[in-house]
């Protein structure tokens, strides 16, 4: 298995504009979870995904913020419209469950300007 | 308030030497992770226990849930083991968010 893919993994977006992450976990495993990493705050879990159903969006910082899991293969996280405190470097992992080890993505490095 | 807190914040060591990351928290956990994150930036999870101690090569990691603690040791540091050091817990009774430390930074040098 090529582990959890993420794209892009660098975005420049001016203030103001669209971003879409893009995260495939491994095949198999039912639990997804979004985090956001940045100097300040560290790792923040953001929204988590069980059998592609959002269970707990409360990390998610506002309604810029949402995420989507249409199937078990395919996720997203969209920032409209982005802010430069948007900037972060936002991973992606999937697990057989919330209490299983997770599987990480590489990671999409967001700068905002 | 942190839920969860790691010690030392910042550690170096010469090769060779035995390492310990302390981790403790103050809410009730099913399980605890270690993640280590490595200087390029990628994550990977070292382990996952809710009980006792796990071994995986030099790397070892306990748990007292009584005392609400939880100790990662390296063995025979090398420099391949510089990296950042986290402890994550997802809260029993709270919903379903995750709680993290701010990371342990290890230095091991030659």
């Amino acid at each position: 298995d090529a582990g959890v893919i993420q794209s892009p993994r660098h975005e420049v977006t001016e203030m103001g504009q669209e971003v879409t992450l893009r995260c495939k976990p491994i095949s198999g495993h039912n639990s997804l979870f979004w985090y956001r990493q940045t100097m300040m705050r560290g790792l923040e879990l953001l929204i988590y995904f069980n059998n592609n159903v959002p269970i707990d969006d409360s990390g998610m910082p506002e309604d810029r913020f949402s995420a989507k899991m249409p199937n078990a293969s395919f996720s997203t996280l969209k920032i409209q419209p982005s802010e430069p405190r948007d900037s972060a470097v936002y991973f992606c992992a999937s697990s057989s469950g919330r209490l299983y080890e997770q599987y990480f993505g590489p990671g999409t490095r967001l700068t905002v300007t | 308030k942190n839920e969860v807190e790691q010690s030392p914040q910042n550690l170096t060591a010469q090769e060779g030497e035995f390492i310990t990351i302390n981790c403790s928290y103050s809410v009730g956990i099913s399980a605890l992770h270690w993640l280590q994150q490595h200087p390029g930036g990628g994550i990977v999870s070292l382990f996952m226990l809710s009980s006792g101690k796990k071994k995986h090569g030099r790397l070892i990691a306990t748990i007292n849930i009584q005392e609400k603690h939880s100790s990662l040791h390296i063995t025979a540091s090398h420099p391949r083991d510089s990296a950042v050091y986290i402890c994550a817990v997802p809260p029993a009774n709270t919903g379903n968010q995750f709680y993290f430390g701010t990371g342990t930074s290890l230095t091991v040098i030659p």
